[in-house]
């Protein structure tokens, strides 16, 4: 079956570390992206790639980098300079990146501060 | 600034009636409407959507309504089972924008049996 894998499901950080969450796909799809979900709000757009080696800032990038060297994968770090990182992690993927298309995504992973 | 509104956080409804999700959106220039169902732990996944050049879109038990003049959107679920209970999120669009969707901050469904 195909679809897009997130892990770990929950994360632990330490103050002054950086985390990665994990991020695979095999819908074979050009586009992924990393949404952040706190209580009460919508998704919120960190990053997406359109193309491998390819990804651009969404809303709140601050504080997260990714990097996409394969078009499976599309991994996200979580920096020590993202201040509030407690939050629920999304990651997507959509044939590409175009407004009509829906977005197929994961499980999510939910990070935490020790 | 947020430009997608779902102002009920909550809704209960009883198995077989109409359940009414609404959405309002202050950007005239979304032309493109989806709407996301997410169960808890899960991701969300995508349910129906509308171009703003219909009013209404149907499928099966769903249905979506537009008032573009209004800017506002609904959903329909008639009639409303257990297992719709999640949340429901609506997400406007740019159809020709190299770009990612707006969600709404969702509203909690509960269909009670």
């Amino acid at each position: 079956d195909g679809g897009i894998t997130q892990s770990p499901k929950y994360l632990f950080r330490k103050e002054g570390q950086n985390v990665t969450l994990s991020c695979e796909q095999n819908l074979n799809h050009d586009a992924m992206y990393w949404y952040r979900q706190d209580p009460g709000q919508g998704l919120r757009l960190i990053y997406y790639s359109q193309i491998v080696n390819d990804f651009q800032k969404g809303d709140i990038a601050e504080g997260y980098s990714v990097s996409r060297e394969k078009k499976e994968s599309f991994p996200l770090t979580v920096t020590s300079a993202q201040k509030n990182p407690t939050a629920f992690y999304l990651c997507a993927s959509s044939i590409k990146v175009e407004g009509t298309r829906p977005q197929h995504f994961g499980d999510g992973t939910r990070l935490s501060i020790l | 600034d947020q430009q997608v509104k779902q102002n009920s956080p909550s809704l209960s409804v009883q198995e077989g009636r109409i359940s009414i999700l609404n959405c309002d959106y202050t950007n005239s220039m979304f032309d493109y409407f989806l709407w996301y169902k997410k169960y808890p732990a899960e991701g969300p996944t995508f349910l129906i959507s509308i171009s703003s050049i219909k009013d209404k879109n149907e499928d099966g038990r769903f249905t979506v309504f537009l008032n573009k003049s209004a800017k506002h959107l609904s959903l329909h679920i008639v009639p409303s089972q257990p297992g719709d209970s999640a949340v429901y999120f609506c997400a406007p669009t740019l159809s020709g924008s190299a770009r990612q969707l707006t969600f709404g901050s969702g509203t909690q469904l509960t269909v009670l049996p």
